[in-house]
């Protein structure tokens, strides 16, 4: 099925780890986001690229780094995870509107 | 970068039509008039996208005045399964598309 797909779906840290969250998506789209949204909230932009090879901050990038691997593959990576970075995240791909993907739910004990 | 204001709670039942006015007064003249939807736990829906007047899909239709200073989205005949969150955007998409998410308008359809 064509669309964005993320991984982990869930994912529990201890303060301090990293991780990389996944993302990948088969519409050949050349714009890739990565969100947050906090429970209640509306959704805000951590990173995006608008094409391969470039990336740009969004509102909160703050303790999160992104690389955009090749058109199809965009990751974020937390380097020491916070409380605050207690979310859920998703990821999407863009052509005329957005496509977004299932989320990760991340809790950080 | 357009700021969008919705209400934030709207209630309906099944059956009814259900319009949902979002105000974007600093909008842009390149800009585009899109519409999400959300369920619980899932990532948000393109539903419609307009410019100016009215379009229509199978799902919606959207209706903008001809200042673009709002934009109703109009869903016909909702049903239990229409109970989401609801974002209105504006932007212009120009290979990079710096879009702000309210916190969307949340429909509740009674039964």
């Amino acid at each position: 099925n064509a669309g964005v797909t993320q991984t982990p779906k869930f994912q529990v840290l201890k303060t301090g780890q990293s991780m990389t969250l996944q993302c990948a998506q088969d519409m050949n789209h050349n714009s890739m986001y990565w969100y947050r949204q906090d429970p209640g909230m509306g959704l805000r932009l951590i990173y995006y690229s608008a094409s391969e090879g470039t990336t740009d901050k969004g509102e909160v990038p703050n303790g999160y780094n992104v690389s955009r691997l090749n058109k199809r593959e965009f990751s974020l990576r937390l380097e020491s995870a916070a409380p605050s970075q207690t979310s859920v995240y998703f990821c999407a791909s863009m052509e005329l509107g957005y496509t977004f993907g299932s989320g990760t739910r991340l809790t950080v004990v | 970068l357009a700021k969008t204001t919705q209400p934030i709670s709207m209630d309906s039942y099944e059956g009814q039509e259900v319009n949902i006015t979002c105000s974007h007064n600093n909008i842009a003249t390149n800009d585009y008039i899109t519409w999400y939807q959300q369920f619980p736990s899932q990532g948000p829906r393109f539903i419609i996208q307009g410019y100016k007047t009215k379009v229509t899909n199978e799902v919606a239709s959207l209706f903008i005045p001809a200042d673009r200073k709002s934009s109703t989205l109009s869903l016909p005949r909702v049903s239990l399964s229409d109970t989401a969150v609801y974002y209105c955007l504006v932007g212009f998409y120009t290979g990079g598309f710096k879009t702000i998410f309210g916190a969307g308008t949340r429909l509740f359809v009674k039964a």
